[in-house]
């Protein structure tokens, strides 16, 4: 059974710091890896997919790497601002033949302080 | 893009009493739709997905059923709510098999007394 795991569960930084988000699951059979955002009270954005067949997905300042061998995926966000506190979730869909059903960890709790 | 109704965006309901939320879909037409449910400090669970009208998978035995009259429409029910139903219900659109993003609506908060 696959297991997300996602680590610190919360982390404070100070405004301009890069942030580093990371996952890890258990079983390297996966078609791709999300990583979405929440914030308190509302439903989960996607930010980046990577498909099981690249290595990084990039956009504006949030890189997300993957690597398959080793069951792991990191987000970084490049010069934190206040506007990004809040929760970041990583998802993992299993092979083709299961309709996309996500598997998620329970998320990193991210404060950037002025 | 797709966009995602859900309503009522919160409800408080007595223990015992039905439950009835509904999601619909706009922007895409044979969508994949899921019901997730997130517990206080807990990731997101998958309890019901659809392929299509009346096509409904469960992930996890419980008191909840999930209907789907309409291809955009997409329906969680109970008939006798427990206090572990309590939770943040979010549904969810997709295509295909696993290969494209998930969307995701606003939620609906359910506190069960």
């Amino acid at each position: 059974k696959q297991e997300v795991t996602q680590i610190p569960a919360a982390l404070s930084v100070p405004e301009g710091e890069n942030l580093v988000l990371n996952c890890s699951f258990t079983d390297s059979a996966i078609y791709n890896l999300q990583w979405f955002r929440q914030d308190p009270g509302k439903g989960l954005t996607s930010l980046l997919l990577i498909q099981s067949s690249q290595r990084e997905q990039t956009s504006g300042r949030l890189n997300a790497s993957l690597d398959k061998s080793s069951g792991r995926s990191t987000l970084y966000i490049a010069a934190s601002q206040p506007g990004d506190s809040a929760t970041y979730l990583c998802a993992v869909a299993p092979p083709t033949d299961s309709w996309g059903k996500l598997q998620f960890g329970a998320g990193t709790q991210v404060v950037v302080t002025p | 893009s797709q966009t995602i109704h859900q309503w009522p965006a919160t409800l408080v309901q007595p223990v015992g009493s039905p439950l009835s939320l509904e999601c619909t879909v706009e922007g895409t037409s044979n969508p994949n739709l899921y019901w997730y449910r997130q517990a206080a400090g807990r990731g997101l669970q998958l309890l019901f997905y659809s392929i299509g009208i009346d096509q409904i998978s469960s992930e996890v035995p419980q008191n909840l059923s999930a209907s789907r009259p309409q291809d955009r429409q997409f329906i969680l029910s109970s008939k006798k709510l427990l206090l572990s139903d309590s939770g943040f219900y979010l549904c969810a659109c997709g295509s295909g098999t696993s290969g494209v993003k998930q969307f995701f609506g606003p939620g609906t908060r359910l506190t069960v007394l």
